[in-house]
């Protein structure tokens, strides 16, 4: 079975740091590139950061570039999110998600396996 | 960066069709995938490609696409596909970004 745990969620400052972890089973963690999505309370899917496969390369959305980092260690099978400089808004459940890609006349992209999200609130 | 725009909300008598739309400028480069999210659960993955299912989603389930604009039917829908649902899609301005759209409240009458 091909499951996604995440963890390392709770209550933090406004300001300060966490760090999220995301366990992969039932599959090679190397084999894919991965995401991290947040959903705020009562709002929708906001998606944050991918990494490559091989953790060479990773792209943010603007509301967390320069102060999140995403990355992984294959060795592990595990998937981590950096956050430093936390705001209010950053309050979220997060969900790693494993990234895929299809062609047929073009290239589809799409995110197959999803963990169940831990809860990040940043409040003073 | 690109924006995807779906209706906040619709309703289907139960065993009747329904479309959810999504609109979006990357949707002319790039085919959406659709999310099915349950109150207090993680989404799953319902379309994706062309109009692909993964394995356990039901057929009433399809997608299709045209233009600028994505579209989710559920065919002779049940009370269990009461839910919201999202697009996404990777960005058409060369960032390498992904994007969700704003989300469709399915009510199941």
């Amino acid at each position: 079975q091909v499951h996604l745990v995440e963890s390392g969620g709770g209550v933090v400052q406004p300001g300060r740091s966490l760090r999220l972890s995301c366990a992969a089973s039932g599959f090679t963690l190397s084999h894919y590139g991965m995401h991290w999505v947040r959903q705020a309370p009562g709002k929708g899917l906001e998606w944050v950061a991918i990494v490559s496969f091989d953790g060479r390369n990773n792209y943010y959305a603007e509301s967390v570039k320069g102060r999140f980092t995403i990355s992984r260690d294959n060795s592990k099978n595990t998937l981590y999110l950096q956050m430093n400089s936390l705001r209010t808004e950053d309050t979220a459940i997060y969900y790693c998600a494993r990234d895929r890609v299809g062609s047929s006349w073009n290239f589809y992209y799409y995110m197959d396996v999803w963990g169940k999200g831990t809860t990040v609130i940043v409040s003073s | 960066s690109s924006e995807l725009t779906q209706d906040p909300a619709v309703s289907v008598a139960l065993g009747q069709t329904v479309r959810i739309t999504c609109q979006g400028d990357s949707l002319r480069s790039y085919y959406a995938s659709w999310y099915q999210q349950k109150p207090g659960q993680a989404p799953i993955l319902v379309i994706y490609g062309k109009d692909n299912r993964p394995s356990g989603i039901p057929d009433r389930f399809s997608g299709s696409s045209s233009g600028n604009t994505a579209s989710l039917t559920i065919t002779g829908a049940q009370a269990e596909d009461e839910a919201d649902y999202y697009c996404n899609s990777r960005d058409s301005d060369g960032s390498q970004n992904y994007v969700f759209g704003t989300g469709t409240k399915v009510t199941v009458l």
